[in-house]
């Protein structure tokens, strides 16, 4: 069955370094999510990609984030200059359908930021 | 409570005994999905019921909604060991807006079946 990988699966980085998260979404796949899961709280909604640029972003997911789908199969997450709250569970997903009725959201493993 | 609040936050049964865990929630919703998640991993979808749907079946599983209660429950009959694992709640919603993607995930619900 077709699913999402990401990578790595575990970043260590410093605060106020720039890190690149990458994700392969299914690929039939038109929609595009990033979610994440700080410990011990919950998976929340960051950002939506279709079409080549943002559908919707949340609050969370300020100047230091930006998306990028580079190549046609790769789906990237930047920050910027990351600062220790960003540690978390970062999780790709992707769809078929804009997670309509009919059309579930397809999540990766996730890649776990650790920012010292 | 938030959006997508289960309970309970822990549930630990035996192998054969059926689980069941609630959500609430507090906007209008779409639809409202069950995930899956084992430690460390992914979250994978188990079920999704629209607002018009009251109930659904899928093997084992079992979703209720009650939209005018605003909750939701699941139903995990004859669990297995291999059950074992966070279940979270989601909602979707177009109020204000928003994509069908952006789904507002509950705390979650850690079930652990003993063998």
């Amino acid at each position: 069955e077709p699913e999402v990988t990401q990578t790595p699966s575990h970043q260590v980085t410093q605060m106020g370094q720039e890190v690149i998260l990458r994700c392969v979404p299914i690929s039939n796949h038109l929609y595009f999510y990033w979610y994440r899961q700080i410990l011990g709280q919950k998976v929340e909604f960051l950002v939506s990609f279709y079409n080549n640029e943002i559908s919707e972003k949340s609050e969370i997911f300020d100047d230091q984030f930006s998306v990028e789908r580079p190549d046609g199969s790769n789906f990237t997450l930047k920050i910027r200059s990351t600062k220790l709250e960003d540690s978390a569970m970062y999780f790709c997903a992707s769809s078929s359908r804009q997670g309509s009725y009919n059309s579930p959201l397809h999540f990766g493993n996730g890649t776990r930021l650790t920012v010292t | 409570s938030q959006q997508g609040e289960e309970d309970p936050q822990a549930l630990s049964i035996q192998e054969g005994e059926n689980a069941t865990m609630n959500c609430s929630y507090k906007t209008s919703i779409n639809n409202l999905q069950w995930y899956r998640q084992n430690s460390g991993r992914g979250l994978v979808h188990l079920i999704l019921i629209r607002s018009n749907e009251r109930e659904k079946h899928s093997g084992r599983l079992r979703v209720t909604l009650d939209t005018s209660k605003k909750s939701s429950s699941l139903l995990i009959t004859a669990s297995r060991a291999a059950d074992t694992a966070s279940y979270f709640c989601a909602t979707a919603s177009r109020a204000g807006g928003t994509s069908y993607g952006k789904l507002t995930f509950g705390q979650g619900t850690i079930l652990t079946v003993h063998p």
